[in-house]
């Protein structure tokens, strides 16, 4: 989607392996999100960051750890992948408030990970 | 907590056939409610939204979706479906919570239209 993207697209990985995938933006959005898709799970959020070096922990957090050092990019890390977190991850980016609903949620194109 | 159920995870239909798919969520304060289709091996692309006002919301590619406060759901519709419309479909709802905001989505509805 304009103005956001992820990479990389797709990676395969080892099991106990450190993984870090990258969301960037430019939109100077507020809000940026990672979520994961799994089959009959829909899109649950991993974490999520509402400015600069400000994070909070979403639903599926265990595992996973975040940094936002810029406005534009939002980082997501695997200490040590497992194969659980075999999945398709999402970068979504956000105004906020008012005018970030009536905008929606603009979503990257994803992530697929596989750890083997 | 605030969170969405989606009824039904999959919707077989026919070629020019009406089709609802159906959403409630649960949330004690103002809600924005969102409607996303995500296309085979695609991202997510809106389709609607309700933020306030007409509880009636026209989206694109012929979709709406009523807001029913007293029944707390947000089911999306349209009157004649086309095999293009064969994707998964997710509700959402926006919450807000100590001046930060994330969206939270139901597990989706997988539509199927058949010739």
């Amino acid at each position: 989607d304009a103005g956001i993207t992820q990479s990389p697209r797709h990676k395969v990985t080892e099991t106990g392996t450190p993984v870090t995938l990258r969301c960037h933006q430019t939109e100077n959005h507020r809000y940026m999100y990672w979520y994961r898709q799994d089959p009959g799970h829909g899109l649950r959020l991993i974490h999520y960051s509402y400015g600069v070096k400000d994070t909070d922990k979403g639903e599926v957090s265990d595992g996973y750890s975040v940094s936002r050092s810029k406005t534009e990019d939002f980082l997501l890390t695997l200490e040590s992948a497992t194969s659980s977190q075999t999945s398709v991850y999402f970068c979504a980016i956000s105004q906020g408030g008012r005018v970030g609903g009536m905008d929606g949620y603009t979503f990257g194109s994803g992530t697929r990970l596989t750890v083997v | 907590a605030q969170s969405v159920t989606q009824l039904d995870s999959q919707v077989p239909v026919f070629e020019e056939a009406p089709v609802e798919l159906r959403c409630n969520y649960s949330s004690s304060v103002s809600v924005y409610l969102f409607w996303y289709v995500q296309y085979p091996n695609q991202g997510l692309q809106l389709l609607l939204k309700y933020l306030s006002g007409s509880t009636l919301v026209k989206g694109i590619n012929g979709f709406e979706a009523e807001f029913n406060k007293s029944q707390t759901s947000f089911h999306l519709r349209k009157p004649s479906v086309h095999i293009s419309d064969t994707a998964e479909y997710f509700c959402a709802v926006k919450i807000t919570q100590g001046g930060s905001e994330k969206l939270v989505f139901g597990k989706g509805t997988k539509l199927t239209v058949n010739p």
